[in-house]
């Protein structure tokens, strides 16, 4: 079992619509939560971070951690097509500066 | 934001020769960074820690002395793979950890596609 789940997608949806990204993970270890978006052939670059549990929001995203579940989330409302990539979730037991553990990556297709 | 180059973006050579990578800060210093290793429709795998001055740490299952990795300054990391071979193709990504005093992260690299013919 990976230490970290993510399904892999993809996953289409059309424009406007509410996005749902999900990995559970089986560290409990881990305090920090990272979301990370990767376009095609470059490299990550992070959305959002969540230290322990709770919600956290940022414009048309927010992030939600249920620690007891072992369980993260991220929504995206009113989606884009240039929402369209890869998102990955990543943890760490330290902050995002330390070794960070990623999910497999979710591809995300926002339809015009 | 904080910018992170990588060097070549791509490269194709062929079996058995070696490959250097070059991975930078552009503005600001890092005193470590990270390298990571992406198959196709994968995520990213950890290969080794880059501390500045001193030796990589590297995961297991990564052989070192085909992965080197020298740290030699606070805005220059390098990975070369020696005696590379088909199967080490894959997307090669780098991260420097910026200190923030508080909340670290990590701003990762555009990324090199290595093809080993």
């Amino acid at each position: 079992q990976k230490e970290v789940e993510q399904d892999p997608g993809p996953l289409s949806v059309p424009e406007g619509a509410i996005v749902s990204l999900n990995c559970t993970y089986s560290n409990s270890a881990f305090q920090y939560f990272m979301w990370y978006r990767q376009y095609s052939r470059k490299g990550p670059e992070l959305l959002m971070y969540t230290y322990s549990s709770g919600n956290k929001e940022d414009g048309r995203f927010t992030a939600q951690v249920d620690k007891s579940s072992k369980y993260i989330s991220l929504f995206i409302r009113d989606s884009q097509p240039s929402d369209s990539a890869t998102y990955l979730c990543a943890m760490s037991e330290g902050n995002a500066g330390n070794m960070l553990t990623f999910g497999g990556g979710t591809r995300l297709m926002v339809k015009p | 934001g904080a910018v992170v180059s990588q060097h070549p973006s791509r490269v194709i050579c062929k079996s058995g020769t070696s490959v250097k990578i070059e991975c930078r800060s552009l503005d600001f210093q890092a005193t470590t960074m990270f390298w990571y290793r992406q198959f196709p429709k994968q995520s990213l795998m950890l290969m080794a820690t880059s501390n500045e001055g001193s030796k990589a740490t590297y995961e297991q299952g990564v052989e070192k002395d085909k992965f080197l990795i020298n740290h030699a300054s606070l805005t220059l990391s390098t990975l070369t793979v020696t005696s590379a071979h088909p199967e080490d193709s894959s997307f090669y990504i780098c991260s420097a950890r910026r200190d923030r005093g508080g909340f670290d992260e990590q701003y990762f690299g555009p990324g090199t596609r290595l093809t080993v013919t």
